[in-house]
């Protein structure tokens, strides 16, 4: 079976950083996959990892590590917007999602 | 808009009847999933189709839930007799045909939400 844990919450001020971790014991695995969902939006992409090691990408950078089963999202400089739900999906040919970390920005 | 639709965007039934929902694919893609999310949860995977194909289905209810993707047209996704713990939003996603350099990032329409009275 597939087993996806992320936090349920976290809280931020406007400015700061966020980690928001993830470890996965999965069948398979073909890549890991990071996704934010506004309210009452689509789920939109962020960032893919598929080897050990970090991927940046302006100011959101994931890391993986495939040994550990573990990946985190990074996210610098936060702004309001930034509020929303961050889902972590790991790829054994579908995805299967973690149940998402909803993270508020506070000014 | 070449994004993945869906439609309706809001269905509201009775306990009782039938739910259809519809998801067009990004045009060139062939691969489609349906996932269902509760409020405050994840996605959790349904089903996986190509066309005229169930390729997983290891996610669908056994009973009033079936889905397909026929030749022409949209993907269906239909409810039979409605219960309340079906209100849910139901997302569609689609992706490239495999093995073409593809990652397996899936891109997902807005989502269908359907409220079970």
């Amino acid at each position: 079976g597939q087993n996806i844990d992320q936090p349920t919450e976290m809280t931020a001020t406007e400015g700061a950083i966020v980690q928001i971790n993830c470890t996965y014991q999965t069948s398979g695995f073909n890549g890991l996959f990071w996704y934010q969902q506004h309210a009452g939006e689509a789920p939109t992409f962020l960032s893919y990892n598929v080897l050990d090691g970090l991927e940046e990408k302006g100011r959101f950078s994931s890391f993986l590590s495939r040994s550990k089963g573990y990946s985190y999202l990074l996210l610098k400089e936060l702004q309001m917007k930034d509020s929303a739900s961050y889902l972590c999906a790991v790829n054994d040919y579908k995805l299967s999602f973690g149940a998402g970390t909803t993270v508020t920005v506070r000014a | 808009n070449a994004g993945v639709m869906q439609n309706p965007r809001h269905l509201v039934r009775r306990r009782g009847q039938e739910a259809r929902l519809r998801c067009s694919p990004m045009k060139g893609h062939s691969h489609v999933y349906w996932y269902r999310q509760l409020p405050e949860e994840g996605l959790k995977f349904m089903v996986y189709l190509q066309k005229e194909n169930i390729i997983d289905e290891s996610g669908m209810p056994k009973e009033r839930f079936s889905a397909e993707f026929p030749k022409e047209g949209p993907s269906i996704l239909r409810i039979q007799q409605v219960v309340r713990g079906d209100s849910a939003a139901y997302f569609c996603a689609s992706s490239p045909q495999r093995g073409q350099g593809h990652t397996g990032e899936l891109f997902f329409g807005e989502g269908s939400r359907l409220t079970v009275l």
